[in-house]
């Protein structure tokens, strides 16, 4: 089964600054990758597929990057309502397996 | 507008047995493959559970494997876990979410608690 690591686990970041999360597989997922973003109470979000597809709706300051093992989510200049929990996801193999989440945090 | 709403949830005690229902709007549900995921209090997301558009394709996390049983009316836009022998450790909000290109989940409900406590 493959192991998606994400760092850090919690990232401060003051508004407006740009923030990098990572997530790593334990093996090649091609560009099978997904981001989600999530707030307190709320269900997920789909941000990207495909590494580094944006979902409809998804601003332009949200990016990714990456293939095989590495992968980058960018948001370039952060706003309020993006303080969430965000979790990459793959799916190039059975079973699908979320990262353990990066929390950004206001710093 | 897609809209996926869970129900079902609530308090069970250990080895009880719960059923969840999806009441899926907002698109032909029966062309789309189906997820259940879950998430324990303050924990991260697991998947838990695949059916194809048909029904014929089923899968399930280990952890939950020969205790929970997923399966779909297209006929009445519905997706169903029947969730049997549960435990402590099957706490968590459920949630059910849309699949996309056999892989990823588009569009999710707000999810539904399930609390397995005596």
């Amino acid at each position: 089964e493959i192991v998606m690591t994400q760092s850090p686990a919690t990232l401060s970041v003051s508004p407006g600054e740009r923030a990098t999360l990572s997530c790593r597989a334990s093996q090649s997922v091609s560009s099978n990758l997904a981001w989600y973003q999530q707030k307190p109470g709320q269900a997920p979000r789909l941000l990207i597929y495909g590494a580094s597809t944006r979902a409809t709706g998804i601003p332009a300051r949200f990016s990714g990057s990456g293939s095989g093992t590495e992968f980058t989510l960018t948001i370039s200049s952060l706003q309020s309502e993006d303080f969430a929990v965000y979790y990459c996801q793959q799916y190039n193999n059975w079973p699908p397996i979320f990262g353990g989440g990066t929390k950004v945090e206001i710093k | 507008e897609v809209q996926l709403v869970e129900s079902g949830g609530g308090l069970v005690q250990p080895g009880g047995s719960l059923r969840l229902s999806c009441a899926a709007s907002g698109f032909t549900f029966s062309s789309y493959e189906m997820n259940w995921v879950r998430q324990a209090p303050g924990k991260g997301l697991e998947w838990v559970s695949y059916i194809s558009s048909s029904g014929s394709t089923i899968y399930y996390a280990d952890s939950v494997k020969g205790r929970f049983t997923i399966s779909r009316d297209n006929a009445k836009n519905s997706l169903y876990l029947q969730m049997n022998s549960l435990r402590a450790e099957d706490t968590a909000v459920y949630y059910c979410a849309r699949v996309f290109d056999s892989g990823y989940s588009d569009y999710w409900g707000q999810g539904t608690l399930v609390t397995v406590s005596s």
